[in-house]
Parts: C-alpha cells; structure tokens; sequence
C-alpha cells in the first residue's frame, strides 16, 4: 500500500549542480503537485499537473522545471541548484471523484544546496 | 501577501483538555477547506474538512468550525493526547482546485 512515493529521501548538492526528483503514486490519481515546505512558509505549489500531459506554474515556479511521464510518475528537475532552494519538497497527488480536494502527500526529500 | 494565516506558530496543551488551532483567510472565494497534520519526517496527511456551505464538522475527537463572515477556521481537539503533538496546516481550496496552505501550528500536548 505505497501511496506517493518519492526519490531520493535527501539530497546534498553544491550551486550549480542539477538534479530530478522522482515522484511516483500507485492510486490512479490524474492530478500530482509538487511542494516545497521552507520554516515560517507553510507548504507552496510549485507546479502542478493535473492530467497526464498537461502542467502548470503554482506559485513559486522559477528554478525549477517538471516532467509528467505518464499517470503515475512527477518528476520535478532543478537545472542549475542555488542556496536558496534548499528546502523539504513534498510531491503529493489527488483524484478527480468525491475526495477530489483531499491530496496524498509523499515523505518528502530533504535538499541542501551548499 | 498570504492568502491563508495561522498566527500562532506553537500551541502547548496538557492531556485531556482541548486543543484549539485558529486559522483565517482573506479570499472569501474559498470553497473549501482542510487540515493536515504532519509528524517530523513524513508528509501531511488529511485529517478533517469542511465545505464552505457548512459552519460545523466532526469527526471523533476532531471539529472544525468554520466562520465565514470572519474569514476564519478552527480545529477543536478534545481530549488532546499526546499522540496529537505533530504540526497542524490549514488549507484553502481555490476554484482552480489548487489548495493553499497556511504557515503551520505546531501541537505539543505534554502528558
């Protein structure tokens, strides 16, 4: 009973350096988020998709670029890291039916940008 | 400009009473709107909800009331355990469907 799934659990990485967040949900949602979670900020969209093939800017987009594969699989790529995107980024999911406003968040991965 | 406010960002509690946790909005365009609750090292997950067409929901030992005219929501725990202690966001649901989170209210109920 996976739910939202996502790789790797942390991450160091120095400025300039690039890397992909996988996420990955096993529920047959057609919407998926992308999150990070920053002290005194809450939690902010950075993307969204809500159906396979279609993704949108949330509200804090710039850095960051997303990829939906197929139903399943998110993944959130950061081309060039900078200090200030070290945070805690949470990939979460949702259906369209009756429980279409709950969202189904992953663990998170832990990034430091140095 | 935060669309959705938890002032306080840590309440303490002693076990057995009740746990309040305050949360307002500025978009009376809200439709809806949920808590999550977060332990350390994992992700939110859902716990109550309430439709903007309703002022009261409950669910065992959780009730969210929801007042519109104050553009404002509350989590009422009771009786708080310990189990409780986690961080606790509200959330907004835009029309688009997105939902928009407040800051966070970290729950400590001390035995």
């Amino acid at each position: 009973n996976a739910g939202v799934t996502q790789t790797p659990k942390f991450q160091v990485l120095k400025t300039g350096q690039s890397m992909t967040l996988q996420c990955a949900q096993d529920m047959n949602h057609n919407s998926m988020y992308w999150y990070r979670q920053d002290p005194g900020m809450g939690l902010r969209l950075i993307y969204y998709s809500a159906s396979e093939g279609t993704t949108d800017k949330g509200e804090v987009p710039n850095g960051y670029n997303v990829s939906r594969l197929n139903k399943r699989e998110f993944s959130l790529r950061l081309e060039s890291a900078a200090p200030s995107q070290t945070s805690v980024y949470f990939c979460a999911s949702s259906s369209d039916g009756v429980a279409k406003n709950i969202q189904y968040f992953g663990a998170g991965t832990r990034l430091s940008v140095l | 400009d935060q669309q959705v406010k938890q002032n306080s960002p840590s309440l303490s509690v002693q076990e057995g009473r009740i746990s309040i946790l305050n949360c307002d909005y500025t978009n009376s365009m809200f439709d809806y709107f949920l808590w999550y609750k977060k332990y350390p090292a994992e992700g939110p997950t859902f716990l109550i909800s309430i439709s903007s067409i309703k002022d009261k929901n409950e669910d065992g030992r959780f009730t969210v009331f929801l007042n519109k005219s104050a553009k404002h929501l509350s989590l009422h725990i009771v009786p708080s355990q310990p189990g409780d202690s986690a961080v606790y966001f509200c959330a907004a649901r835009e029309q688009g469907g997105k939902l928009i989170f407040g800051q966070g209210t970290e729950l400590s109920v001390k035995p």
